[in-house]
C-alpha cells in the first residue's frame, strides 16, 4: 500500500536552517509530482511547494519562495524540503502530498517544525 | 486571507444534508479542476473529491461535489456524527502558478 513517511521536523532557531525528508514506498514515485503542504497550529492548510516527477518543474507559495527548495531523488524515493533562514512564522506541521490527477490522494503523517529561540 | 473563500462553519443535525461553498476565480476555480479534504481531528488531510466530481475508492457516495462558474460545493448528506471534521477546498491558480486552499469550514453534526 501506498505509504508517505515524513522526517527530520524539531526545534530550530530563527534563521537557521532544516531539511526535511518523506520517504515514498508503494507506488511508482519517479511518474508523480509531489508537494509539500503545511499547517500551522490551529490554522488552516498552507500549500508550500510542487515539484514536477522527473524534478524539472517546481513551483512555490510566494510565502517560501527564495527561501525553501523542493527536490528528489527517484532513485531512493525520496523527496526533500530544504528549508533556510526560517522564521518563526514557518512553525508548522509539515506534509508531503503525492500528486497525480489530484493533490494529495495519499498524504503522510507529517513533521513538526517549530521555529523559536 | 484565502484565494478560495469557505464559510468558517456549518452545522446539521445527524441523518441531515449539508453543503459546503468555495469560492473563487476565474484563473482557480474557473478554470481548473477542484478538489476537497476531510481532516478529522490530529490527522493528515484525506481526498475526498477530486475532478470537481471524482470520489477516490472508499469515499462512500454520501460525499459529493459540483461547480458553477467560479464557484464549487461539496454535499454531505446523510450526516454521521464521525463526518464532524474540518473540510477544505483547494484548486490550481494559473495566475499564481500555485495550489491555494480554501481557509477550512468546520462541519458541526448537532
Amino acid at each position: 500500500q501506498v505509504q508517505l513517511v515524513e522526517s527530520g521536523g524539531g526545534v530550530v532557531q530563527p534563521g537557521r536552517s532544516l531539511r526535511l525528508s518523506c520517504a515514498a514506498s508503494g507506488f511508482t514515485f519517479s511518474t508523480y509530482a509531489m508537494h509539500w503542504v503545511r499547517q500551522a497550529p490551529g490554522k488552516g492548510l498552507e500549500w508550500v511547494a510542487v515539484l514536477s516527477n522527473d524534478g524539472s518543474k517546481k513551483y512555490y507559495a510566494d510565502s517560501v519562495k527564495g527561501r525553501f527548495t523542493i527536490s528528489r531523488d527517484n532513485s531512493k524515493n525520496t523527496l526533500y524540503l530544504q528549508m533556510n533562514s526560517l522564521r518563526a512564522e514557518d512553525t508548522a506541521m509539515y506534509y508531503c502530498a503525492k500528486g497525480g490527477a489530484a493533490l494529495g490522494d495519499y498524504w503522510g503523517q507529517g513533521t513538526l517544525v517549530t521555529v523559536s529561540s | 486571507q484565502s484565494v478560495l473563500t469557505q464559510p468558517p462553519s456549518v452545522s446539521a443535525a445527524p441523518g441531515q444534508k449539508v453543503t459546503i461553498s468555495c469560492s473563487g476565480s476565474s484563473s482557480s476555480i474557473g478554470n481548473n479542476y477542484v478538489c476537497w479534504y476531510q481532516q478529522l481531528p490530529g490527522t493528515a488531510p484525506k481526498l475526498l473529491i477530486y475532478d470537481i466530481n471524482k470520489r477516490p475508492s472508499g469515499i462512500p457516495d454520501r460525499f459529493s461535489g459540483s461547480k458553477s462558474g467560479t464557484s464549487a460545493t461539496l454535499g454531505i448528506t446523510g450526516l454521521q456524527t464521525g463526518d464532524e471534521a474540518d473540510y477544505y477546498c483547494g484548486t490550481w491558480d494559473s495566475s499564481l502558478s500555485a495550489w491555494v486552499f480554501g481557509g477550512g469550514t468546520k462541519l458541526t453534526v448537532l
